[in-house]
């Protein structure tokens, strides 16, 4: 089973700030099997970056996903109002889907 | 645009059976995708329940795979949900969603609070 580690646990910033998020697997993720998720309160998760580092459809290009192997990143750039909110990983390259435990933006 | 639709009893009584369906609209569910079931217990994380193939083929995850069982209606586009034997430990909102194996869970559901109490 494939563990996801997330940090920081809460990253505090400012809208028009930069940022980045980690995202850390036990073990390589196959092909890259690696997304990336946005939940809102009282929202479902959106789907933002998948294979890495491809942008779901609609997804703002201030949102870039890189990585490969063990270590991944989310970055948004120029950090808008309605970013804030919780980011998911979540790896599919096992059968497990298994999610890391988020990693909340919120306003400084 | 495929969306999906949960719904079910908003409260189960304990040792009792938790059944939620999903309904499909926009898209066939008959397609190259996975329809999937993900709970996340309140202010918690998500946690993947298990997915269903048109063709009936399933995977759960191993840690409910005891308690759950997942079903497809593909004529009328509906999967659903059953778990048995609940505990205030199942308590949380239950999503229905696509996934592809290319992308990953592309649409959700808007999510079902299911509470677990007497």
């Amino acid at each position: 089973e494939i563990v996801l580690t997330q940090s920081p646990g809460t990253l505090s910033l400012s809208p028009g700030e930069r940022a980045t998020l980690s995202c850390r697997a036990s073990q390589s993720v196959t092909s890259n099997f690696l997304g990336w998720y946005q939940q809102k309160p009282g929202q479902a998760p959106r789907l933002l970056i998948y294979g890495a580092s491809s942008r779901a459809t609609g997804i703002p290009d201030r949102f870039s996903g890189t990585g490969s192997g063990t270590d991944f990143t989310l970055t948004i750039n120029r950090l808008e109002p309605e970013d804030f909110a919780v980011y998911f990983c979540q790896e599919y390259a096992s059968t497990r889907r298994t999610f890391g435990q988020g990693t909340k933006v919120e306003i400084k | 645009q495929v969306q999906l639709q949960e719904s079910g009893p908003g409260l189960v009584k304990p040792s009792g059976t938790l059944s939620l369906t999903c309904a499909v609209s926009g898209g066939s569910i008959s397609t190259h995708n996975w329809w999937t079931w993900v709970r996340q217990p309140p202010g918690k994380g998500l946690e993947w329940i298990g997915e269903i193939y048109h063709t009936g083929s399933t995977n759960y995850n191993p840690s409910l795979t005891s308690r759950v069982s997942i079903s497809i209606d593909n004529s009328i586009s509906h999967f659903s949900l059953r778990l048995i034997s609940v505990t205030a430990a199942d308590t949380a909102v239950y999503y229905c969603a696509r996934w592809t194996d290319i992308t990953g869970f592309d649409s959700w559901g808007q999510g079902a609070l299911v509470t677990v109490s007497s």
